[in-house]
C-alpha cells in the first residue's frame, strides 16, 4: 500500500547562491536518470537527464552528477533565482519505460 | 507543461461513484503513462499504454481501476466505486516511444472523495 506521507526535506538558499539537491536511487540496472521540477499545482517539468554511462552532464545553469558506485544523483543549480523555488524530484528508469520517482526535495529561495 | 492536456483539473466525487480522468497526449506522442501522487510524496507509476494496448499495468490496483487509450480520442483512467483513499493527484505523461525521449507531463487531475 501507499506509504505514510512525510514532510519533504527542504533546502533553503539565498538568491544568487548555488543549490545542490541530492538523491539516492535504488536500482543499479537503471539506464537513465532524470530531474524534474514541480511547482505548486502543476505537473513535473523535465529539467535534465543523464545516461548511466555518463557521470556528469551540464545544461543551462544546471548540472547533474551521477555516482553509480554509491547510487547517488545530484542536481546543481547555479545562481539560484526565486523562480527556481519548487519541489525537485529525481527519477530513474529501469529496463521498462516507467519512471520511478524519489521522494523529492523542496527548494526555497529567499532574497 | 505545454501539450499534454488533462481534464478535468479538479474532480469531486462521493464514495461509491465513478471517476473518469482524461488525458490527451502531446501531438505526435503515442505512448501514455499514468501516475498517482499523494501530498508531499513522489509520483507512483500506475499504467503504461500505447494506442489500443496496455503495455504495463503493474502499478494499477487489481480492482476498481482501469485504463484505456483508444485508437481515436484521449486516454481514460477510470476508477469505479471510489473510496476516500483514492483522493490524490493523477498525472498523465506522454512520449514518442522512439529511443529515449523524456516523458512530458500534464498538470494533473486533483480527485477529492467526499
Amino acid at each position: 500500500g501507499e506509504s505514510v506521507g512525510l514532510h519533504l526535506p527542504t533546502l533553503s538558499v539565498q538568491e544568487g547562491d548555488n543549490s545542490i539537491i541530492n538523491c539516492a536511487y535504488s536500482n543499479s540496472a537503471s539506464d537513465y536518470f532524470i530531474w524534474y521540477k514541480q511547482e505548486s499545482g502543476k505537473g513535473p517539468q523535465f529539467i535534465i537527464d543523464i545516461r548511466s554511462n555518463m557521470d556528469k552532464r551540464q545544461g543551462q545553469r544546471v548540472t547533474v552528477l551521477l555516482n553509480k558506485t554509491v547510487k547517488h544523483l545530484s542536481l546543481q543549480i547555479a545562481a539560484t533565482q526565486p523562480g527556481d523555488s519548487a519541489v525537485y524530484f529525481c527519477a530513474e528508469i529501469p529496463a521498462s519505460d516507467k519512471l520511478i520517482f524519489g521522494t523529492g526535495t523542496r527548494l526555497q529561495v529567499f532574497p | 507543461n505545454a501539450g499534454v492536456m488533462q481534464n478535468p483539473r479538479h474532480l469531486v466525487r462521493r464514495r461509491g461513484q465513478e471517476a473518469r480522468l482524461r488525458c490527451s497526449p502531446m501531438k505526435g506522442h503515442s505512448h501514455v503513462y499514468w501516475y498517482r501522487q499523494l501530498p508531499e510524496e513522489g509520483l507512483k507509476f500506475m499504467v503504461y499504454l500505447q494506442k489500443e494496448n496496455i503495455i504495463d499495468e503493474s502499478g494499477m490496483p487489481k480492482e476498481r481501476f482501469s485504463a484505456e487509450f483508444p485508437k481515436e480520442g484521449p486516454s481514460i483512467l477510470r476508477i469505479q466505486q471510489v473510496v476516500r483513499g483514492d483522493s490524490a493527484a493523477y498525472f498523465c505523461a506522454s512520449s514518442t516511444g522512439r529511443g529515449w525521449q523524456p516523458q512530458h507531463f500534464g498538470d494533473g487531475t486533483r480527485l477529492s472523495i467526499l
